[in-house]
């Protein structure tokens, strides 16, 4: 069954700090990867799309890794901001097909003062 | 930069009632799509349209549903007959290509609540 699981589910760190959220999938054949972030009551802004070929990418200070012979993904943001406080979002398609698109649930990311 | 725009951004119906969600994509896109997110819970792909027409859809998306872009701007969403579980935020989102490796751009959403 395709699924993709993330973790943690909810993460609260300090303003400044970095940290890392892992996402693992299960969804066959592999198409690409990508990870939105979705802050409360908007809508999913798209920060990156990774094919098989590609192992990292950044976009700002977010980087984002894939490893598709273990079928994982980790999202590193780097030195947080409070406006990094959102909902990140997983998100693997298993076809050229939105409909195949797997929405994993979310790593809720808190960053205190 | 260009938004996805979306109206209104609350809607409170009556059960059994019809809703039409509005939708505005950026301008030089060509794909379209509605995605819904029921409260606490993922994001579930509805349906996609490209040249006045529906080229996927989900499960969820059956007789109750419906697209249609009326003129150049808009793309609407109507659902007949609403039911309490149809309760949920409902993006509409676009992007310039159809193929699943393009970004697509979201609007901040509908809330819609079923009495």
């Amino acid at each position: 069954k395709n699924q993709v699981e993330q973790s943690p589910q909810s993460l609260i760190i300090l303003e400044g700090k970095n940290c890392t959220l892992q996402c693992n999938y299960t969804v066959s054949p592999f198409s690409n990867l990508r990870w939105y972030k979705q802050d409360t009551g908007r809508g999913p802004v798209s920060l990156t799309i990774m094919t098989f070929s590609e192992n990292t990418k950044s976009n700002g200070r977010y980087t984002a890794t894939l490893d598709a012979d273990t079928k994982q993904s980790s999202l590193h943001i780097t030195a947080s901001q409070l406006s990094d406080s959102a909902s990140y979002i997983c998100v693997v398609s298993a076809y050229d097909s939105n409909y195949q698109l797997i929405w994993g649930a979310g790593t809720k990311l808190i960053i205190k003062p | 930069e260009p938004e996805v725009t979306q109206t209104p951004s609350h809607q409170v119906t009556q059960m059994g009632q019809e809703v039409i969600l509005r939708c505005v994509p950026i301008s030089n896109h060509l794909y379209f799509y509605w995605y819904r997110q029921i409260l606490g819970q993922k994001v579930e792909f509805l349906v996609s349209f490209y040249n006045n027409e529906i080229s996927e859809k989900s499960e969820i998306f059956d007789d109750q549903f419906s697209v249609e872009r009326p003129d150049g701007s808009n793309f609407t969403l109507k659902i007949r007959s609403t039911k309490l579980e149809d309760s949920a935020m409902y993006f509409c989102a676009s992007s310039r290509q159809g193929s699943s490796n393009q970004p697509q751009h979201f609007g901040d959403g509908t809330r819609l609540s079923i009495l």
